[in-house]
């Protein structure tokens, strides 16, 4: 069975400063790992994913991600907030040896201060 | 390329009616997903389908079904509504299933 906890359902941030949004997994089999964002009255749209090459994954936006095997994390991270990233963010993983059934976490919803 | 479309965007129906969702996938993609996205529930997956073949299927009553044509467009049927249907459905397409998926904007359906 696979599962995603997102830490955090809001985070808050001021203009400028560093975003870490945090997602930890659970599979048995090598993951695919992927960060999602939601705009107001859209669908997602995919900032990054893990397909077991590199383990630093850099995204559109500025945003990277770290997957640490050791720790079951993909944390998702931006040096300098703008106030354009204001959104939900979603971690998703696809067991690779299953189904191929994602699983998303619960969102974490990003406010940015100015 | 024109994105992934979903019609209609908004819609209301009342207990116990049915529904149904069309989705058009980007040119090309060969893949369409179905998701429910709710307040509680977060957003889980409803179902798969590959060149006309369901591949994958959540946990979800048999309410909801689905079907997808030759030329990839999708539609989603739900059957027998109940308030707790009312939720935001996403299609992706993409071009396999590890490959990246692009979301549609959603309809939103209130059941009343």
């Amino acid at each position: 069975a696979q599962s995603v906890t997102q830490l955090g359902s809001h985070v808050s941030v001021s203009e400028g400063a560093l975003v870490l949004l945090r997602c930890n997994y659970s599979s048995s089999v090598p993951p695919y790992l992927f960060w999602y964002v939601q705009y107001p009255n859209q669908g997602l749209q995919l900032l990054l994913k893990y397909t077991s090459a590199a383990t630093l994954v850099k995204g559109i936006n500025g945003f990277e991600a770290e997957f640490k095997k050791s720790e079951t994390s993909f944390h998702l991270t931006k040096p300098s907030a703008h106030m354009s990233d204001a959104a939900e963010y979603f971690c998703a993983v696809i067991s690779s040896g299953g189904s191929y059934i994602p699983t998303f976490g619960r969102g974490t919803s990003l406010i940015v201060h100015p | 390329k024109a994105g992934v479309t979903q019609t209609p965007r908004y819609l209301i129906k009342t207990r116990g009616q049915q529904v149904t969702l069309s989705c058009s996938p980007i040119s090309g993609h060969r893949s369409v997903s179905w998701y429910q996205q709710t307040p509680g529930q977060g957003l889980q997956f409803l179902f798969e389908y590959f060149s006309e073949t369901q591949r994958n299927k959540g946990n979800f009553p048999g309410r909801f079904s689905g079907r997808q044509f030759s030329n990839s467009r999708s539609e989603m049927n739900v059957s027998t509504l109940e308030l707790g249907d009312s939720a935001l459905y996403l299609c992706a397409s993409s071009s396999s299933w590890t490959d990246t998926q692009y979301f549609g904007p959603g309809t939103r359906l209130t059941v009343l």
